[in-house]
């Protein structure tokens, strides 16, 4: 079975300061690994997707994740935080064949 | 090309009560797939349709039940509604192909609430 922990269930930053986000994952094979982002009240959000092609992966609004098969982990990271990136982070494990399992959450929150 | 649209956004219903939700997948796309979210339990899969067949099935209740039409549409149906089902519901849809293998774009949710 495949499971997505989230290390941090809230992450605070001031603006400006790099954004880290954890996640770690459990799986049998090689998954799809996601990131999404939801925003009060709205929907979600992709912000970027790894299939194996490359191991760094990059996102939209200067977003970026690293996969490490050794560590089973793909952090979110954004050298300098903006207001707008107050959210609620997803980080997502699909095998081929298989539905979406999210991990928990994480609420990122950035100071003035 | 129009987003994936959920109606309706925000739904009050009491007890024992049923419900149906309604998505509207983004044209062209064949995939429709449905999702709680409560703050207890985070995200969790409910089924995925693909071309008017169920292909997928999370762990809810028989009272949890979908379908799809020939245009992809989907609708969601909740029969006798309990409190802990107040949530909101999310419907996502993607492309021909494997699910997990593609990317789900996701529409704003219905917010149902159970008194």
């Amino acid at each position: 079975a495949q499971s997505v922990t989230q290390l941090d269930s809230h992450v605070s930053v001031s603006e400006g300061t790099p954004v880290l986000l954890r996640c770690n994952y459990s799986s049998s094979y090689s998954p799809s690994l996601f990131w999404y982002v939801q925003h009060p009240n709205k929907g979600l959000q992709l912000l970027l997707k790894y299939t194996s092609a490359a191991t760094l992966v990059k996102g939209i609004n200067g977003f970026e994740a690293e996969f490490k098969k050794s560590e089973t982990s793909f952090h979110l990271t954004k050298p300098s935080a903006h207001m707008s990136d107050a959210a609620e982070y997803f980080c997502v494990v699909s095998l081929r064949g298989q539905n979406f399992v999210f991990g928990p959450g994480t609420r990122l929150s950035v100071l003035p | 090309k129009a987003g994936v649209t959920q109606t309706p956004r925000y739904l009050i219903k009491t007890r024992g009560q049923q419900v149906t939700l309604s998505c509207s997948p983004i044209s062209g796309h064949r995939s429709v797939s449905w999702y709680q979210q409560t703050p207890g339990q985070g995200l969790q899969f409910l089924f995925e349709y693909f071309s008017e067949t169920q292909r997928n099935k999370g762990n809810f209740p028989g009272r949890f039940s979908g379908r799809q039409f020939s245009n992809s549409r989907s609708e969601m149906n909740v029969s006798t509604l309990e409190l802990g089902d107040s949530a909101l519901y999310l419907c996502a849809s993607s492309q021909d192909g494997r699910v997990g293998e593609n990317i789900q774009y996701f529409g704003a949710g219905t917010r149902l609430s159970v008194l």
